[in-house]
């Protein structure tokens, strides 16, 4: 089956720590992208990738870190720099990013609380 | 700049009954749109798209949305409502990103309940 994968899907962490979340596609897609969703305000954008070892900055990349070494791997690293890190963070991917017209598809998410 | 709305954060409709979300979007250019469904604790799932052409579009589960440029919209809707229905919705517009890619920006979504 193709598909997203997202791991772990419930993540605990104290404050001031980094963590890293992991996505993982066997889509051969070669974009991919990290949103961040909290309640009543949709989904954000964090990073997006187009190609291997390139990465754009998203609209609210700000304490995040993100990384492309491999075309079916997206980890993104939250780090203690993030004021408000505990949301939603969902991975997705597009068949190329060339046009703007790809659907993206999403892995099932995972919930990242910071006390 | 791009933007989406999505009027009204929660609709609430009878089983069997028309379901009618809305979405109206802001683009300098023709926009390409997206209505994606998320159930609890979940990723999104594309329910339909519009790219060119034809400018009613189904989708799966019964859902359709029809592109109006005349009114910047492009609403979703479903003729007679099930219980499964009930998820969030979302509305999105894309555009290309500065390094490719194709930037999507949401909507803040629509939960809609269905009662019995």
């Amino acid at each position: 089956d193709g598909g997203i994968t997202q791991s772990p899907k419930y993540l605990f962490r104290k404050e001031g720590q980094n963590v890293t979340l992991s996505c993982e596609q066997n889509l051969n897609h070669d974009a991919m992208y990290w949103y961040r969703q909290d309640p009543g305000q949709g989904l954000r954008l964090i990073y997006y990738s187009q190609i291997v070892n390139d990465f754009q900055k998203g609209d609210i990349a700000e304490g995040y870190s993100v990384s492309r070494e491999k075309k079916e791997s997206f980890p993104l690293t939250v780090t203690s720099a993030q004021k408000n890190p505990t949301a939603f963070y969902l991975c997705a991917s597009s068949m190329s990013g060339a046009g703007a017209y790809d659907e993206q598809y999403f892995g099932p998410g995972t919930r990242l609380t910071v006390t | 700049a791009q933007s989406v709305t999505q009027l009204g954060s929660h609709v609430s409709v009878s089983e069997g009954a028309l379901v009618l979300l809305r979405c109206n979007y802001s683009s300098s250019v023709p926009p390409y749109l997206f209505w994606y469904v998320q159930y609890p604790n979940q990723g999104l799932q594309l329910l339909l798209k519009y790219t060119t052409g034809a400018t009613l579009v189904k989708g799966i589960n019964g859902f359709e949305a029809e592109f109006k440029k005349s009114e910047t919209s492009f609403h979703l809707t479903k003729p007679s409502a099930h219980m499964s229905d009930a998820a969030e919705y979302f509305c999105a517009v894309s555009q290309r990103g500065t390094g490719g890619g194709n930037k999507l920006t949401f909507g803040t979504g629509t939960q809609l309940k269905v009662e019995l």
